[in-house]
């Protein structure tokens, strides 16, 4: 069965370091996401990319945030400076169209220290 | 706004009861879906049912069932005679839809623990 896949599983990195994260979406999909875990907290819409471009960020997904699909395959996100409040768990998702439930990959815990 | 409430933090049962899990939501929005994930201690977040608002019908999988009550806002999510492996926090989360984008809004999740 396909699935949403994501590296690295953890991720510990010093504050002000980048970092990527990155996803391998289910390849028949259209619609690609990030979302964010804090521990403990409910799980928070990033950003949301179609068409090769973004399609809708939140509050959160900042001038820090960067989102590509640089091949066929890949979805990464990347942090350019991060801070102490950035360790969360990052999911990836994808979805094949409208309406339809979004797989989620495992996660890519990140660590700031 | 699109909101999506579980007044349930936390809820304990022992193997082989029954239990059900709240959610409410609200949305402006005539067409719209719910969904409920999983999440296991393992965490992933683990697909298990989508509704549409212009379902009403109860749906059962297995052990698992959900009531969609439109007039009530809610969506409960029932398992019965629970066991271990169902421990895991459950989210409900509701889809929001515009045109060119959509994205899920979930609630804060309810923490099952069943105890053997």
């Amino acid at each position: 069965e396909p699935e949403v896949t994501q590296t690295p599983s953890h991720q510990v990195t010093q504050m002000g370091q980048e970092v990527i994260l990155r996803c391998v979406p289910i390849s028949n999909h259209l619609y690609f996401y990030w979302y964010r875990q804090i521990l403990g907290q409910k799980v928070e819409f990033l950003v949301s990319f179609y068409n090769n471009e973004i399609s809708e960020k939140s509050e959160i997904f900042d001038d820090q945030f960067s989102v590509e699909r640089p091949d066929g395959s890949n979805f990464t996100l990347k942090i350019r400076s991060t801070k102490l409040e950035d360790s969360a768990m990052y999911f990836c998702a994808s979805m094949a169209g409208t309406y339809n439930e979004q797989f989620f990959g495992p996660g890519t815990r990140l660590t700031v220290l | 706004a699109q909101k999506v409430t579980q007044a349930q933090t936390e809820i304990s049962v022992v193997e082989k009861e029954d239990v059900t899990l709240d959610c409410v939501y609200e949305t402006r929005d005539t067409t719209y879906y719910l969904f409920w994930y999983k999440q296991p201690p393992s965490g992933e977040l683990v697909f298990l049912i989508r509704r549409n608002s212009f379902d009403e019908q109860n749906e059962i999988s297995g052990r698992y069932s959900w009531n969609f009550q439109k007039s009530t806002s809610s969506f409960n999510f029932t398992i019965t005679a629970s066991q271990v492996v169902d421990s895991a926090v459950y989210f409900c989360a509701l889809i929001f839809v515009r045109i060119g984008f959509q994205k899920l809004v979930f609630g804060t999740g309810t923490r099952l623990l069943v105890s053997p």
